[in-house]
C-alpha cells in the first residue's frame, strides 16, 4: 500500500526556518517525482515546489523561490522541504505528492499525504 | 501573472449533472496544460479525480469525466449524490515546471 506521511510541522517564529519530512513506503520511491502543495487554513491549494527523481531539476512557486529548497534522500524513501525566512503567509498545512508515472514527470498527482501544520506566529 | 479561474460554488441536485469549470485569466486551457482534478472534502487530504484532462484516476467512478469544453477544462459530474458535496480544485501546468491551482469552487447537492 502505498503511503506518504508528513512530519516536522509546528510552530515557528516569523524569520525562523523548519525541515518539513514525507516518508514514503510501498513504491520504489526513487522511480517517481514528487511535488510540496500547501493550504492555508479555510483557503485553496497551493503548489509550491517540485522535484525529480535523482533531485536534479527542481521549481519553486514565486512565492517561496529563494526561500524553501526541495531534496530528496533515495535511499531513506524520504522527500523534504527546508524552510527558511518564514512569514506569517506561510502558514498552512502541507501536503506531499507523488507524480504517479515511473521515471519521468507524468502530469498524474495520484497519491497524497495526510498533510503536516505549520504555522509562523509570534 | 496569470489567474486560473473556477467558480467560487455551484448547486446540483442529486441525480443531476454539472459541469464545473476551469479557466485562464488570459488565453485557452489547452491539453498542454494538463488539467487536473481533485476532490476534498473538510479536513481530508485531497483526492485525485483526473488528471491530463481527462484520465480518470483509479478508483475513480465513471460519474466523473473530464475535457476541454471551448477554452476551459471541465469537470463533469454525472447522477450526482449526496457524498459529492466537496470543494473540487483544478490544477494546470503553466510551463518551466510551474504549475497553479484555481481557487476552488464548492459543490452543494441538494
Amino acid at each position: 500500500e502505498v503511503q506518504l506521511v508528513e512530519s516536522g510541522g509546528g510552530l515557528v517564529q516569523p524569520g525562523g526556518s523548519l525541515r518539513l519530512s514525507c516518508a514514503a513506503s510501498g513504491f520504489t520511491f526513487s522511480s517517481y517525482w514528487m511535488h510540496w502543495v500547501r493550504q492555508a487554513p479555510g483557503k485553496g491549494l497551493v503548489w509550491v515546489s517540485r522535484l525529480n527523481i535523482d533531485g536534479s531539476i527542481t521549481s519553486y512557486a514565486d512565492s517561496v523561490k529563494g526561500r524553501f529548497t526541495i531534496s530528496r534522500d533515495n535511499a531513506k524513501s524520504t522527500l523534504y522541504l527546508q524552510m527558511n525566512s518564514l512569514r506569517a503567509e506561510d502558514t498552512a498545512v502541507y501536503y506531499c505528492t507523488r507524480d504517479g508515472i515511473i521515471g519521468r514527470e507524468g502530469y498524474n498527482w495520484d497519491y497524497w499525504g495526510q498533510g503536516t501544520l505549520v504555522s509562523v506566529s509570534s | 501573472q496569470t489567474v486560473v479561474t473556477q467558480e467560487t460554488s455551484f448547486s446540483v441536485s442529486p441525480g443531476g449533472t454539472v459541469t464545473l469549470t476551469c479557466g485562464l485569466s488570459s488565453g485557452s486551457v489547452t491539453t498542454s496544460h494538463y488539467p487536473g482534478w481533485y476532490q476534498q472534502t473538510p479536513g481530508q487530504a485531497p483526492r485525485t479525480l483526473i488528471y491530463n484532462t481527462k484520465t480518470r484516476s483509479s478508483g475513480v467512478p465513471d460519474r466523473f469525466f473530464g475535457s476541454i469544453l471551448g477554452n476551459k477544462a471541465a469537470l463533469i459530474i454525472t447522477g450526482a449524490q449526496a457524498d459529492d458535496e466537496s470543494h473540487y480544485f483544478c490544477v494546470l501546468f503553466m510551463g518551466s515546471g510551474i504549475w497553479v491551482f484555481g481557487g476552488g469552487t464548492k459543490l452543494t447537492v441538494l
